[in-house]
């Protein structure tokens, strides 16, 4: 079966900083692998999506994510925080027609 | 272009009472899907519409149901509320077919407070 696993639930750097949000999944098939966000208050948006063909990912805003098999991850960067990016972040996997999503991570950003 | 629109936007209720959960889906998406997302338990889904029917279903009891219309909207209905069943519940919309690698457009939530 499908998982998702995003470790830890709370992330906080420093504006300008990396951003580094951690994704590994487990399936018996080969996934489609998305990231999504949700600000404050507001309801869940796509940030980047990982069916098939390349393995780096590009998306909104300025985040990227690396599909790598070898390591089953599929983790979330952005090279440089702004304060706009605090915000929940959700891990998502789909695989026979059902969506999986991990526990979700809050990232904060210091200014 | 609208999004994905869900009334009520906050709704209380007590134990042992119906709540009925309303959703439109972005003008041309067939496919409509509902989430629990509770405190502490993360998102998880519930229920899955495509063309009329029931594709997929979370686990969750059969209190949970819900219906899609002829013009692509839905309903959630949750029976008997028990007060874990607080939490915000999102509707998404998408194009039909495999929910799998559609992407998935939300609406705002609807609030669910069980006394």
């Amino acid at each position: 079966a499908q998982s998702v696993t995003q470790l830890g639930s709370h992330v906080s750097v420093s504006e300008g900083a990396l951003v580094l949000l951690r994704c590994n999944y487990s399936s018996s098939v080969p996934p489609y692998l998305f990231w999504y966000v949700q600000y404050p208050n507001q309801g869940l948006q796509l940030l980047l999506k990982y069916t098939t063909g390349a393995t780096l990912v590009k998306g909104i805003n300025g985040f990227e994510a690396e599909f790598k098999k070898s390591e089953t991850s599929f983790h979330l960067t952005k090279p440089s925080a702004h304060m706009s990016d605090a915000a929940e972040y959700f891990c998502v996997g789909g695989a026979n027609s059902k969506l999986t999503f991990g526990k979700g991570i809050t990232l904060s950003v210091r200014p | 272009e609208a999004g994905v629109t869900q009334s009520p936007t906050h709704l209380i209720k007590t134990r042992g009472q119906q709540a009925t959960l309303r959703c439109s889906p972005i003008s041309g998406h067939t496919s409509v899907y509902w989430y629990q997302q509770a405190l502490g338990l993360g998102l998880q889904f519930l229920l899955w519409y495509d063309e009329g029917e029931e594709r997929n279903r979370g686990n969750f009891p059969p209190r949970f149901s819900g219906r899609q219309f002829p013009n692509y909207s839905s309903e959630l209905n949750v029976n008997a509320l028990e007060l874990e069943d607080s939490a915000l519940y999102l509707c998404a919309s998408s194009l039909g077919g495999s929910s799998s690698y559609n992407e998935q457009f939300f609406g705002p939530g609807t609030r669910l407070t069980v006394l």
